[in-house]
């Protein structure tokens, strides 16, 4: 079956302007989660979605960030007034049953470059 | 402060000899632990996990050992091969957490030689 989509595949966008992110998860998965990967650094969670629940927005560096899911499936993630440092590929994972299951499947990223 | 830590970012091996890539915690409270395979410009792939009820799970080539009270874990590669070659990620997870998120290491970028 598909997997986790992602596009853009790269983005290269300039300081202080706004960009989406957006990301279709595996049919069925009810989690949905946000990673970035920044350069030399391991997978920093986001943010969390888990069916209709209130998101864990824990993970998120800054209030210029945010992320919906609309309908349960797919997501955007919102980065407003971009600056140099939100440089990193960003990365989407969908789950089926957290909790009872703990493997995350992931989509290939997109690549954000702020210049 | 880092939870988990790959303490080696690279690793160069003879195609057919062994792969071993570490793995320390700090969180007493991760309970699961999953290893990762990335290629460039790809997601990372599920490869193997472990739960902490045990010490070992094998899969074909691939065997995942923990030690609990070390707070250490090592994933084997036998025998390793040129497609083996990627960065590998250890990951750990709270069950008891609220939001079932991946605690990631760096990674380690193994290399199997031809």
């Amino acid at each position: 079956g598909a997997g986790v989509s992602q596009s853009p595949s790269n983005k290269v966008t300039e300081k202080g302007k706004d960009v989406e992110l957006r990301c279709d998860p595996i049919s069925g998965h009810t989690a949905l989660y946000w990673y970035r990967q920044s350069l030399g650094q391991g997978l920093e969670f986001l943010i969390y979605f888990q069916g209709n629940s209130a998101p864990d927005k824990s993970g998120l560096p800054s209030d210029r960030f945010s992320a919906e899911r609309t309908g349960g499936s797919v997501s955007t993630l919102t980065i407003q007034r971009t600056q140099q440092e939100d440089s990193a590929v960003y990365l989407c994972a969908s789950s089926r049953n957290p909790g009872l299951t703990y493997e995350q499947y992931f989509g290939p990223g997109t690549r954000l470059t702020v210049t | 402060d880092q939870q988990v830590k790959q303490n080696s970012p690279s690793l160069s091996v003879q195609e057919g000899r062994i792969s071993i890539l570490n793995c320390d915690y700090t969180n007493s409270m991760f309970d699961y632990f999953l290893w990762y395979k990335k290629y460039p410009a790809e997601g990372p792939t599920f490869l193997i996990s472990i739960s902490s009820i045990k010490d070992k799970n094998e899969d074909g080539r691939f065997t995942v050992f923990l030690n609990k009270s070390a707070k250490h874990l090592s994933l084997h590669i036998v025998p390793s091969q040129p497609g083996d070659s990627a960065v590998y990620f250890c990951a750990a997870y709270n069950s008891g957490g609220s939001n079932y998120k991946l605690t990631f290491g760096k990674g380690t970028l193994l290399t199997v030689n031809p």
